[in-house]
Parts: C-alpha cells; structure tokens; sequence
C-alpha cells in the first residue's frame, strides 16, 4: 500500500484566501484523523472521522475550519478565510480502530500563510 | 486530565549513549502509550508502545519503561546511534479514545 497520500505537501497563500488540503487514507482503515503541528503547541488533533462520520471535532480552532469525508477514500480539511497564524504542518493519519494498532500518517502539508 | 508532560524538550547524546525521555500523566484511565519518531519533513512513525499490564517492554535498543503507580513511562534508547536523531513524542490514550500527545523531544545523537 502507498501509504496515507496528503496533497499538497506545500502551499503558501495569502491572508484571505481558502485553502483546501486532502488525504487518502490507507484502504480498509476506519479511522481518519487531521492533525497540525507547531512548533509553539505540538501535535494537536483537530477532528477524527469513523466510517466516514466525524467523531470529535472539539480541536476545530474556529468556524473558519471545515472538514468532510465524503467516502472511505478521501477527505478535505478547509481553511476559509486562511490567517498567517494558521501557518504549520498538518498531517493526516488513518488506523484501524481505535488504539488497537498503529497510527500511520502522511507526510504532511506544510501551510505558509503570508 | 488529558494532558500527557514530555521532557526534555531537547536532548543531546553522544554515539554509544544511552537516551532518556520522559513522560508523565494524570488520567489513570489512559491504557495504551505509545511512542512516535519524527524525522524532518515527514510525519510520525510509530517506535514502540506498551499497555500497562507490563513494566517494561524491549524492541531492539529501544525500551519502554511503565511505572503505573507514578503515572510516569519512559523511552530508553541503548547504544544511541546519529541516525536516531529525530524527535520523538509520547502519546496516551484511554481505551476506545483519541491519543493525546506529549510535546516532543527534539534529539541529536553527535557522531
């Protein structure tokens, strides 16, 4: 398997602007996650996803972040209007269950906004 | 309750040494902890995870060590290799939930 696939690996934008960021998660994984990373805060969760239905998406900064998965196969986390404090990596992960096994995450897509 | 402590926050080692991150928590309903390895420009990778029926488990040169009644675990890292260099980040979950993850340590194994 390739793996989870995150595109795109880079974007730089400008305040204002919407971002959209993807992920394919690895096939036959139930659980999909969106995380971003700083170097002030860490690792944080914004929103996980079983079977497609979002679970827990207390970690949402704010309204400006939507997320969806519309099939086992993909998901969008959104950033409308992006801000220069949005600016980090995010990752997505998929597993099977729930901490029953590993976590696998893509290689990230690091957002600049200017 | 969720929060999982990592320290150091960086950490310096020469080849042949032994590394040693901590991590500390509060829930006791956590019962999984594992470790992930980060290396530059790609996402974390799990290393090693333990569940709290054990003190201890070993892959390799890499050893995690359980203290349930401190609420503390740890990573050893035997025989410290450059390639070892990356930053590594405790997690722990309670069962049938989310990982919270600790907020890493930034290692560098010197040649």
């Amino acid at each position: 398997d390739a793996g989870v696939i995150q595109s795109p690996r880079h974007e730089v934008t400008e305040m204002g602007q919407e971002v959209t960021l993807r992920c394919k998660p690895i096939s036959g994984h139930d659980y999909l996650f969106w995380y971003r990373q700083t170097m002030m805060r860490g690792l944080e969760l914004l929103i996980y996803f079983n079977n497609n239905v979002p679970i827990d998406d207390s970690g949402m900064p704010e309204d400006r972040f939507s997320a969806k998965m519309p099939n086992a196969s993909f998901s969008t986390l959104k950033i409308q209007p992006s801000e220069p404090r949005d600016s980090a990596v995010y990752f997505c992960a998929s597993s099977v269950g729930l901490n029953t096994g590993e976590l696998f995450f893509g290689e990230g897509s690091r957002l600049t906004v200017l | 309750q969720q929060q999982v402590k990592q320290s150091p926050q960086s950490l310096i080692v020469q080849k042949g040494g032994i590394s040693i991150i901590n991590c500390a928590y509060e829930n006791t309903a956590f019962d999984y902890f594992p470790w992930y390895q980060q290396f530059p420009g790609k996402g974390p990778a799990l290393l090693i995870a333990i569940r709290p029926d054990v003190s201890e488990k070993k892959e390799g040169r890499f050893t995690i060590s359980f203290n349930k009644s401190a609420k503390q675990f740890s990573l050893h890292i035997m025989d410290s290799q450059p390639g070892d260099s990356a930053t590594y980040f405790c997690a722990a979950a309670p069962r049938a939930r989310q990982l919270t993850f600790g907020s890493g340590t930034q290692l560098t194994v010197l040649p």
